[in-house]
């Protein structure tokens, strides 16, 4: 069964830009999750989705947002992009809420 | 200004030696935990987890112990061998209506040593 696949794995964007983000959740898994992980506050949850609905949001500006589509694939967006929000993010699924999640190898995003 | 990149703790040990690996969690609400292993340029990897309701849980090469009382979790990997170097989160979960949201530690960086 393949994993989660996110794309793309890397990305490079300046300030003021805006950017989506990708992921394909393993087959029949209906939860994703979003996180930020940089070396200076580690990894960060940003919201989950489950049937097209987001039910949890972590604590980050509403410049984060996301969805998810009736397939569960989804996707991440960051509008007026600064330096801080170089990261590497990752999207982990999981067949119910209560189940381990599985993460993806992450997009790496760097903000000139 | 700058931001400093977190100091992980380390630990090393000896090919063949088993490992250690400890956690304390803050949320004495938290249901649910769960250890990941994430090596250089890849995602987190699932390894282990483990219920409130049980106080230890063993896998292939891998034990996962509970302890409520002091809010402490351990990994225990048997016969460390050189694949088993990467870092290790725990990470806390608590279960709110059919929604469960994980709050991870910094990780602890494992080296094995040959």
């Amino acid at each position: 069964k393949a994993g989660v696949t996110q794309t793309p794995r890397y990305l490079i964007k300046t300030r003021g830009q805006q950017v989506t983000l990708s992921c394909s959740p393993i087959s029949g898994h209906r939860s994703v999750s979003w996180y930020q992980q940089t070396p200076g506050q580690g990894l960060q949850f940003l919201f989950e989705y489950f049937s097209e609905t987001q039910r949890n949001k972590g604590n980050f500006p509403g410049r984060f947002s996301g969805r998810q589509f009736s397939n569960s694939r989804s996707e991440m967006n960051v509008s007026t992009l600064e330096l801080g929000d170089s990261a590497l993010y990752l999207c982990a699924s999981s067949l119910h809420s209560n189940q381990p999640q599985h993460f993806g190898d992450g997009t790496r995003l760097s903000i000139l | 200004g700058e931001s400093v990149g977190l100091h992980l703790p380390t630990l090393s040990v000896q090919e063949g030696d088993n490992s250690i690996i400890n956690c304390a969690y803050s949320n004495s609400a938290s249901d649910y935990f769960i250890w990941y292993k994430q090596e250089s340029g890849k995602g987190p990897q699932f390894i282990i987890d483990i219920r409130s309701n049980m106080d230890k849980r063993q896998g292939q090469r891998v034990t996962v112990l509970l302890n409520k009382t002091v809010k402490h979790l351990s990994l225990q990997i048997a016969a460390t061998q050189p694949g088993d170097s990467a870092v290790y989160f725990c990470a806390e979960g608590r279960t709110s209506g059919s929604a469960r949201q994980l709050t991870f530690g910094s990780g602890t960086q494992l080296t094995v040593l040959p």
